[in-house]
C-alpha cells in the first residue's frame, strides 16, 4: 500500500525566501506524482506533474525534483510572495492517487 | 468557463437522509473520479470511471453508488446518511488516468 508523507506539515517564512517542500512516498513503482495546491475552501490546483522517467519539471517559479529510486520529491518556490501561501500537497500515481497530508505555507509580508 | 463544477457547493443534511452531488467537465476528458477529504484535510480517492465504466472502488460503503450519465458527468449518490459521512466531496477530471488531475471546486456535506 501506497504511503505518502510531506515533512513539514507547516512552514512560515519571510516574503523572499526560498520555499523547500518535502515529500516522500514508500513505493517506487509509480507512473507520475504531481503536486498541487489547495487555497483554504477551495479546490485543488495542478502545479507540476513529473513522469517517472524525468528526473524534474520547472514551471516559472517552481521547479519540482524526483528520485523514484529513493521515494523522494522536492518542491521548490523561488523568492515566496504573500500568495503563495496554502496548502500544499503531493500526489504519487500507481493505478490511481495517493496524496500526502499536504504541508501549509505562510509567507508573510 | 469552469471546467470541472460541482453542485451543489454546500450540503446539510439530517442522518438517513439520501442525497447527491453532480459533477459536470467541459475538458472532453475521459476519466473522471470522486475524492473526499475528511476534517483532517486527507484527501482518498473512492472511485474512478473511464469512459464511463467504473475501474476504481477502493472499499467505500454499499451507500455510495457513483453514476456516469456520460463522458462528461459522474454524480455521486448517498444512502441513509451517517455523521461520519461530513466531509468535503472532490469530483476530478483526467485525459486518461495518468495524466494530470484537474479537480472541481468540493462539496461541503454536513450531516447532522
Amino acid at each position: 500500500k501506497q504511503e505518502v508523507t510531506q515533512i513539514p506539515a507547516a512552514l512560515s517564512v519571510p516574503e523572499g525566501e526560498n520555499l523547500v517542500l518535502n515529500c516522500s512516498f514508500t513505493d517506487s513503482a509509480i507512473y507520475n506524482l504531481q503536486w498541487f495546491r489547495q487555497d483554504p475552501g477551495k479546490g485543488l490546483t495542478s502545479l507540476l506533474l513529473i513522469q517517472s522517467s524525468q528526473r524534474e519539471q520547472t514551471s516559472g517559479r517552481l521547479n519540482a525534483s524526483l528520485d523514484k529510486s529513493s521515494g523522494r520529491s522536492t518542491l521548490y518556490i523561488a523568492a515566496s510572495q504573500p500568495g503563495d501561501s496554502a496548502t500544499y500537497l503531493c500526489a504519487v500515481h500507481d493505478y490511481k492517487l495517493s496524496f500526502g497530508a499536504g504541508t501549509t505555507v505562510t509567507v508573510r509580508a | 468557463d469552469t471546467a470541472v463544477s460541482q453542485t451543489p457547493k454546500y450540503l446539510v443534511t439530517q442522518m438517513g437522509n439520501d442525497k447527491s452531488i453532480k459533477c459536470e467537465q467541459n475538458l472532453g476528458h475521459d476519466t473522471m473520479y470522486w475524492y473526499k477529504q475528511d476534517s483532517k484535510k486527507f484527501l482518498k480517492i473512492m472511485f474512478s470511471y473511464n469512459n464511463k465504466e467504473l475501474i476504481i472502488n477502493e472499499t467505500v460503503p454499499n451507500r455510495f453508488s457513483p453514476k456516469s450519465p456520460d463522458k462528461a458527468h459522474l454524480n455521486l449518490h448517498i444512502n441513509s446518511l451517517e455523521l461520519g459521512d461530513s466531509a468535503v466531496y472532490f469530483c476530478a477530471s483526467s485525459q486518461d488516468s495518468g495524466r494530470s488531475q484537474f479537480f472541481g471546486p468540493g462539496t461541503r456535506l454536513t450531516v447532522l
